[in-house]
């Protein structure tokens, strides 16, 4: 399967723990997004990546949240001293059209529940 | 940034009936807009998109239609089915995506 993969699907962590979340983007896309989605709203949107370079992280983004893309190929998103406003889905986007938009491919999404 | 504003949030039709969804954007930079469908649990997939540069597209029973004066867009499905039923986001996009709230839509058998 070459379709955006993330990692893990579902976890659930109490309140104050770190999460990692980790997606693999489709092989020759350049462009990586990540989103959060709580029920009922649309994707928002967090960061993203053109290769390994972070070029936008939402105002709205907490300093607890953390995104990487080493050597410009999977990424990693991490939540510091979760809080359990945090629960959502995260769902990871790829794109493959350098310098312009084009269509983005998502992952299936990693549910946090922080209790 | 962007922000983009869709109506309206739930959406009933009667099956072979038309939908209209509608959603505005606030940046004019904005040059690329695209409708996703969403199925309960699955991911967001594309349907149809538009680029700035065109003013209506159409993909068999799908259409969008862009007006940047307004800076508003809209998707139609016509003839409706069952299986269109799901939440439909609008985004707006120069680079990052910006997406709408969502409309869902039930067809009725």
């Amino acid at each position: 399967d070459t379709g955006v993969s993330q990692d893990p699907r579902h976890k659930i962590t109490k309140r104050g723990q770190n999460v990692t979340f980790r997606c693999d983007p489709i092989s020759e896309h350049n462009r990586l997004y990540w989103y959060r989605q709580t029920l009922g709203q649309g994707p928002e949107f967090l960061t993203y990546f053109q290769n390994e370079a972070q070029l936008e992280k939402s105002r709205l983004l907490s300093d607890r949240f953390s995104a990487e893309r080493p050597k410009g190929s999977f990424s990693t998103l991490e939540i510091q001293r979760t809080e359990q406003g945090d629960s959502a889905m995260y769902l990871c986007a790829s794109s493959g059209i350098a310098g312009g938009t084009g269509e983005l491919f998502f992952g299936e999404g990693s549910r946090l529940t922080v209790l | 940034g962007e922000n983009v504003e869709q109506h309206p949030s739930t959406l009933s039709v009667q099956e072979g009936d038309s939908a209209v969804i509608k959603c505005t954007y606030s940046d004019s930079a904005s040059n690329y807009f695209p409708w996703y469908k969403q199925e309960l649990g699955k991911r967001p997939q594309l349907i149809i998109d538009i680029r700035s540069n065109v003013g209506e597209k159409k993909d068999q029973r799908i259409a969008v239609t862009l007006n940047k004066t307004a800076k508003h867009f809209s998707l139609h499905i016509t003839e409706t089915q069952p299986e269109d039923s799901a939440v439909y986001f609008c985004a707006a996009s120069i680079y990052q995506f910006y997406f709408g709230t969502g409309t869902s839509l039930t067809v009725i058998p």
